[in-house]
C-alpha cells in the first residue's frame, strides 16, 4: 500500500468554525490531491497540488483551500465549515503516471 | 471534459456466480480508464488500470475489464464472487493528472 496518512480521522464540528485536514506522505510523489465523497456523487476533486506551492482548484473548490510547504504534507482547510461540507474525504497522491492512490479517509461531520 | 456513468447503484449477486459491473465513459480521446474498490470504512484500492494495447487487463483479487472503444465501456468482470467481495466499486476516467472523473460507485452484496 502507498505511504499516505490522514488526519484526523474523524471530526466533529460545529457550524462556522475553521477546520483543517492533513494528508501526508512517505513515497515523494509529486502529485497530491483532496476528494470529498458524497453518496451518489462518487469522489469530485476539490483541489490538488503539482510540487511544493503550486496548487490548483478542482471540480468543487468553493469554500476550500489548501497549502503544500512540503513534499510530503498537503493541507485542506475549511475557513469557516458549513453543514454541505459534511462528507468523508480522501487525499490521494500520484507519481505521475497518471494512477492515484488514495489514504483511508476523514470522516467529518459538521453540525 | 470527461464523464463517467455507472448505471446500477446495487447489484446482489451469489456467492461463486459470475458478475459485470458496467463503467460507461465519455472523453473525445483515448482515456485512461481504472476500477478501484471500496471496503466500508476504507480507502479506495486499485483494482486494475488501462492506459492503452491489450483492451482486455487484469487485475487483483481475480478481476478483469474489458476496454471496447465503440462502445465507450470499460466493464469489470469476475468470474465467480467471493463473500469477500461485497464491497463498492467506482469506475474512473483520467485525462492528465489533474483531472480524474470518478461514477457515482456500484454496491456489490454477495448473498450466501
Amino acid at each position: 500500500d502507498a505511504g499516505i496518512t490522514q488526519s484526523p480521522r474523524h471530526k466533529v464540528t460545529e457550524t462556522g468554525t475553521p477546520v483543517t485536514l492533513r494528508c501526508h506522505q512517505t513515497e515523494n510523489h509529486r502529485y497530491m490531491y483532496w476528494y470529498r465523497q458524497d453518496p451518489g456523487h462518487g469522489l469530485r476533486l476539490i483541489h490538488y497540488s503539482y510540487g511544493v506551492k503550486d496548487t490548483d482548484k478542482g471540480e468543487v473548490s468553493d469554500g476550500y483551500s489548501v497549502s503544500r510547504s512540503k513534499t510530503e504534507d498537503f493541507l485542506l482547510t475549511l475557513e469557516s465549515a458549513t453543514s454541505s461540507q459534511t462528507s468523508v474525504y480522501f487525499c490521494a497522491i500520484s507519481g505521475g503516471a497518471e494512477t492515484q492512490y488514495f489514504g483511508p479517509g476523514t470522516r467529518l461531520l459538521v453540525l | 471534459a470527461q464523464s463517467v456513468t455507472q448505471p446500477d447503484i446495487h447489484i446482489t449477486v451469489s456467492e461463486g456466480a459470475s458478475l459485470e459491473l458496467r463503467c460507461n465513459y465519455s472523453y473525445g480521446a483515448t482515456p485512461y480508464l481504472f476500477w478501484y474498490v471500496q471496503s466500508p470504512g476504507q480507502g479506495l484500492q486499485l483494482l486494475l488500470k488501462y492506459f492503452s494495447g491489450d483492451t482486455l487487463v487484469q487485475g487483483i483479487k481475480g478481476f478483469e475489464a474489458e476496454f471496447k472503444r465503440s462502445q465507450s465501456s470499460f466493464n469489470l468482470r469476475k468470474p465467480s464472487v467471493h463473500w469477500s467481495d461485497a464491497a463498492e466499486y467506482f469506475c474512473a476516467v483520467g485525462a492528465g493528472n489533474n483531472d480524474m472523473r470518478f461514477g457515482a460507485g456500484t454496491r456489490l452484496t454477495v448473498k450466501p
